[in-house]
């Protein structure tokens, strides 16, 4: 399998309703990011974890960290249809120099 | 700040032609990447520029693309000839100097017919 998987593959829930995204990686890591992509468009930042942080937050995210298990998980707080998009996390290895390694991403869609 | 812009934003071109994509950083951003996905699979990396150096090319898929980034400012990504399996989404991201966030590009739609 690959480094950064993301499970589920598509999720879908009604406004209002937090969502949970997983990830699995590999290998040793420097950091893990979580990107956004709306359909057809580029991908958004939206959050860093560095190895050493178990947990980490920025407005309706919460991302946690678990090295131990090589998993992260991103949950979006009463979400909104705007958050409907695909959902990536990627992995910065150590040893790579900051050669990132993406997941096949998680597909949101939040319905009304 | 202008983000990450590339051009053209979308490509349609015939089995053995050449297309050159072209990649602006963040200005000020010393570290400049290119990734590109291919239809069902994931975003995978082809290379790292470090200003004009290649500091990683362990992606590059084979000789027929041709990344530069002269001067260090913008880059291009040349193939040549094209084929059929080249088609997907090209991505260009870009850091700062000892930064760990990659900031991405809306990437450019490639078809190979």
């Amino acid at each position: 399998s690959q480094q950064g998987e993301e499970d589920p593959q598509a999720l879908s829930i009604q406004e209002g309703e937090n969502a949970t995204m997983n990830c699995s990686y590999k290998t040793s890591i420097n950091n893990l990011q979580w990107y956004r992509q709306n359909s057809g468009r580029g991908l958004v930042h939206l959050i860093l974890i560095r190895s050493n942080e178990r947990e980490k937050h920025s407005g309706r995210l919460r991302v946690t960290l678990d090295t131990s298990k090589k998993s992260s998980s991103l949950l979006i707080t009463a979400s909104r249809a705007a958050d409907t998009a695909s959902y990536f996390c990627a992995t910065d290895a150590v040893g790579t120099a900051s050669k990132l390694t993406f997941g096949t991403g998680t597909r949101l869609q939040v319905t009304l | 700040e202008a983000g990450v812009t590339q051009f053209p934003s979308h490509s349609v071109i015939e089995k053995g032609q050449t297309v050159t994509l072209r990649c602006d950083p963040i200005s000020g951003h010393d570290n400049l990447y290119w990734y590109r996905r291919v239809m069902g699979k994931e975003i995978k990396f082809l290379l790292h520029f470090v200003k004009e150096s290649k500091q990683d090319e362990s992606g590059m898929p084979n000789n027929r693309f041709l990344a530069e980034r002269t001067g260090g400012t913008y880059s291009t990504l040349k193939v040549q000839p094209a084929e059929l399996e080249d088609s997907g989404v090209y991505f260009c991201a870009s850091s700062q100097d000892g930064g760990e966030t990659q900031y991405f590009g809306p990437g450019t739609r490639l078809l190979v017919l």
